[in-house]
């Protein structure tokens, strides 16, 4: 079942902080979070394991709430390089990914 | 390392005609996966491959598609008698795994858009 993501679309101007969430219907062993700008390929950012496990990239963070079956990437100091869709992935291993329809982020100058 | 390559990046096909993706995964990488992406949706997994063995296939994935990944290497995604509502990213990724893990990251190809006229 397809994790819900929200908002469906921000907009930021630099240097301004952004919480995406994503929540499931189904208890959640994982949640995996990657950034697909316009034309390009998801890009990996982080994953967080049920027991508080996580692995990803120093400049992001993320929380997961095992019993809200929730995940929020946090976006702090926003650059316009984090322009992008941001989608988190909900599973029990790293295949068979079942991803929500995306947070579209927008930083303006 | 020049990431996960797939051709072509673009195919436009006639209703019916039989189309095949090629996908090129990290060499090191004995995982391989396809999804699907169409307009405002995330990826939707097809299938996938640990080496040559295809391990899982989506239930939703009609008999028209089918993959193979001979030797382990590359990875070809054929769809026949394609129809208009197989318009799509198809999206290919890899990783190394030796099992199966929750931490494993996945590397994503650019996609080839398929439009079915």
């Amino acid at each position: 079942q397809q994790p819900v993501q929200s908002p469906q679309a921000v907009i930021l101007r630099e240097g301004e902080d952004a919480v995406i969430n994503c929540s499931s219907s189904k208890a959640l062993y994982s949640v995996h979070w990657y950034r697909q700008k316009h034309g390009e390929a998801p890009v990996f950012l982080m994953i967080l394991l049920k027991g508080g496990e996580q692995k990803g990239h120093d400049k992001i963070s993320a929380s997961f709430n095992e019993k809200k079956q929730q995940s929020s990437l946090y976006l702090t100091a926003s650059q316009l390089s984090y322009s992008g869709t941001y989608f988190c992935g909900t599973g029990e291993y790293g295949n068979k990914l079942v991803f929500g329809a995306g947070t579209i982020l927008r930083v303006k100058s | 390392d020049t990431g996960v390559s797939q051709n072509p990046r673009h195919k436009i096909t006639k209703r019916g005609q039989n189309v095949t993706f090629r996908c090129d995964p990290i060499s090191e990488h004995n995982r391989l996966y396809w999804y699907r992406q169409t307009l405002g949706q995330g990826p939707e997994f097809l299938t996938y491959f640990q080496n040559e063995a295809q391990l899982e296939k989506s239930r939703l994935l009609s008999d028209r598609f089918s993959a193979e990944r001979p030797k382990g290497s590359f990875s070809t995604l054929e769809i026949q008698r394609t129809e208009q509502g197989d318009s799509a990213m198809y999206l290919c990724a890899s990783s190394f795994s030796d099992i199966p893990s929750s931490l494993e990251e996945l590397f994503f190809g650019s996609g080839t858009q398929l439009s079915v006229l």
